[in-house]
């Protein structure tokens, strides 16, 4: 069965700090995407990762996929409030289907 | 109106109701989705249409029923929902040129369910 772990599953952080959101998962894929979720509110792409070593960068946000390790990575730099949300990596298998993670709740405060 | 377009954005409905979620996308797009989130879940896939044919089924129970008229609408049929089916249902659209499927979300439909 192919899963899709994230972790941690629930992040709180203060601003200005780093952090690293990780995404597993468990066949083999080379196209990953992370999206945003606000709360309430629908997700949003954030990064569109096609090929092993891709990096992607936006604002205080920078996305990796490592296709080798089935990694996927998301770092924070110098967080700031609006940048909580919730994360969600998702793992497309070559078909119609995106299999996605459990989230990543980011909290951060002042 | 861009990008994907959901109505209701909210709805109640007792169990023996029958009511339709509608989904319509400007994107242009040849395929679209309709997912479930529930609280503390992760995001449940219920259906894919791709060229308005139904090309996945996630064994969603019967007493929702899919139906995509054409390549821009999408709609959710539901008849005797259970409580449990309470939900957010995101409907998604996508372009799958075979290099990349990037899914574009609406905004969803709050489904309750008493």
């Amino acid at each position: 069965e192919l899963k899709v772990e994230q972790n941690p599953l629930f992040l709180s952080m203060q601003e200005g700090k780093n952090y690293t959101i990780y995404c597993n998962y468990s066949t083999t894929s080379d196209r990953l995407y992370w999206y945003r979720q606000d709360p309430g509110k629908s997700l949003e792409s954030l990064f569109v990762l096609l090929s092993n070593g891709a990096v992607k960068q936006e604002g205080r946000l920078m996305a990796s996929l490592d296709t080798k390790a089935r990694l996927s990575t998301l770092h924070i730099t110098a967080a700031v409030h609006d940048l909580s949300a919730t994360y969600f990596c998702a793992v497309d298998i070559w078909t119609d289907k995106l299999i996605f993670g459990t989230g990543t709740r980011l909290q951060v405060f002042p | 109106e861009t990008g994907v377009t959901q109505t209701p954005r909210h709805l109640v409905m007792g169990m023996t109701n029958k009511k339709s979620l509608k989904c319509e996308q400007h994107l242009g797009h040849n395929a679209m989705y309709w997912y479930k989130q529930s609280a503390k879940k992760p995001l449940e896939l219920m259906f894919v249409y791709s060229l308005e044919e139904r090309v996945e089924n996630n064994s969603v129970p019967s007493r929702f029923s899919p139906e995509c008229p054409n390549s821009s609408h999408l709609f959710l049929h539901l008849h005797t929902l259970q409580p449990e089916d309470s939900a957010l249902y995101l409907c998604a659209s996508s372009q799958d040129n075979g290099a990349y499927n990037e899914q574009f979300f609406g905004p969803g439909t709050r489904l309750t369910v008493l």
